[in-house]
């Protein structure tokens, strides 16, 4: 079974970091692009971050370029976003989704992240 | 200033048709954006419905179907169940790497 399993989520200080892991099983990873997708509680959907199968080639939301960076380990089957200079509004469930034909075809449960004082 | 719009509501009676689309604040929506689709209920990840316009997912049922509508992308859902009340989003490809989300419809089914 094609699976998606985020974690590392919780609760961060504003300006603190955070490392998401999501691990893939079921496909091999390195044959797909991977994207990040938040979402606010009770909000709508947000594409955050996406990556080339072998990591090369990344692009990111404009509100996040700069503090975030998405990265992938396909010897492990794990893709990561790593969150730097967190603010409130980063504050949301995180996915992890799989792509194809530009979309997002497989997704994780998601992992929660706050960031408050 | 949201670039891809979508109603923030619809409803549907029991075994009708609906429709929901999905636009550009500026400009025509066609297949080469690769709009897609997906339905997601309150505490539960996003199901995908629809991708590159109108492929079905895998195990969607055929009551979903996807298309392009004069300007918008579409996603038309035949013989509504109560189970289909859901929030469903849009997601258009804008090139150069970016993927932008509509800000999703509510659909009741009353």
């Amino acid at each position: 079974e094609m699976q998606l399993v985020e974690s590392g989520g919780g609760l961060v200080q504003p300006g603190g970091s955070l490392k998401l892991s999501c691990a893939a099983s079921g496909f091999t990873l390195s044959s797909y692009w991977m994207h990040w997708v938040r979402q606010v509680p009770g909000k709508g959907l947000v594409w955050v971050a996406r990556i080339n199968g072998d990591g090369s080639d990344t692009s990111y939301v404009e509100s996040v370029k700069g503090r975030f960076t998405i990265s992938r380990d396909n010897t492990k089957s794990t893709l990561y976003l790593q969150m730097n200079g967190l603010r409130g509004d980063d504050t949301a469930v995180y996915y992890c989704t799989r792509g194809d034909a530009h979309a997002f075809v497989l997704w994780g449960q998601g992992t929660m992240v706050t960031i408050s004082s | 200033q949201t670039v891809v719009t979508q109603d923030p509501s619809f409803s549907v009676s029991p075994g009708g048709t609906v429709t929901l689309t999905c636009g550009l604040r500026s400009g025509s929506v066609s297949t080469n954006y690769y709009p897609s689709w997906y339905q997601q209920t309150p505490g539960r990840s996003p199901r995908t419905l629809i991708y590159n316009t109108n492929i079905r997912s895998s195990g969607v049922p055929d009551r979903f179907s996807g298309s392009i509508l004069g300007k918008k992308a579409a996603l038309t859902i035949t013989g509504a169940q109560a189970d289909d009340e859901s929030d469903y989003y849009c997601v258009l490809y804008l090139g150069s790497g970016i993927w932008v989300f509509g800000g999703g419809t509510k659909l009741t089914v009353l």
